[in-house]
């Protein structure tokens, strides 16, 4: 099946910092998601972005398929924004990635 | 975005004992919904694929007998956990996405998080 890397495995932040998570996967994907799962364990669509870029307030992301990676975006970064961020890919089925545990401290 | 909402949110039971876990989409139709299992600390696998008026299709190693899967309707898809026994304890995620395309955006419940005394 197809693999999914993110890096870094995790991520210290002061509050107001700026971060780039990584996903790179093994194979052409029709779909690419990015989740926040929150502490009760809900994920929470970011990004439907198999190609291209896209931009929701502070987070953006940026997919090129071609190089078979994707980027997450956090800008001023908030307390809030703590928990894990997953990327997904695949077309019918998604596979996740181990994910990125970001802290961000005031 | 489209709703899909799970219940229990969260159960405990007996060893031995069977859990039925319910997923539906409340604002769509779903012919195919996708079961996930989730350990502490570590990412989602995806367990099977639910089938409308079908068979699930199960992921390899996934235990058929042990989580049997029915998909009765449009909107709701079940997951029980037959004779759970404490490594079945984990928390069980569905995802469906609304009519469209086959690799449209999945939407994800709020998960179940089983534990077995």
């Amino acid at each position: 099946g197809i693999q999914v890397e993110q890096s870094p495995p995790d991520l210290i932040l002061q509050e107001g910092a700026n971060s780039t998570l990584r996903c790179n996967f093994s194979d052409s994907v029709n779909n690419l998601q990015w989740f926040h799962q929150n502490p009760w364990g809900q994920l929470i669509n970011l990004f439907y972005i198999p190609s291209g870029t896209k931009q929701n307030g502070r987070l953006s992301a940026t997919t090129v398929a071609t190089e078979r990676y994707s980027l997450l975006y956090i800008s001023s970064s908030q307390t809030t924004d703590s928990g894990v961020y997953f990327c997904a890919v695949g077309g019918y089925k998604l596979s996740f990635g181990a994910g990125t545990t970001v802290t961000v401290r005031a | 975005g489209a709703v899909v909402s799970q219940h229990p949110s969260w159960v405990i039971c007996k060893s031995g004992t069977s859990v039925k876990i319910e997923c539906r989409s409340l604002d769509f139709q779903a012919t195919t919904m996708f079961w996930y299992r989730q350990f502490p600390k570590q990412s989602l696998m995806l367990m099977a694929t639910s089938n409308e008026g079908s068979k699930a299709t199960y992921e390899q190693g996934v235990e058929k007998d042990k989580f049997l899967i029915n998909h009765a309707s449009l909107t709701l898809s079940t997951l029980t956990v037959t004779s759970a026994h404490p490594e079945d304890s984990s928390f069980y995620i569905c995802s469906a996405r609304p009519p469209g395309t086959n690799t449209g955006e999945l939407f994800f419940g709020e998960g179940s998080r089983l534990t077995v005394l």
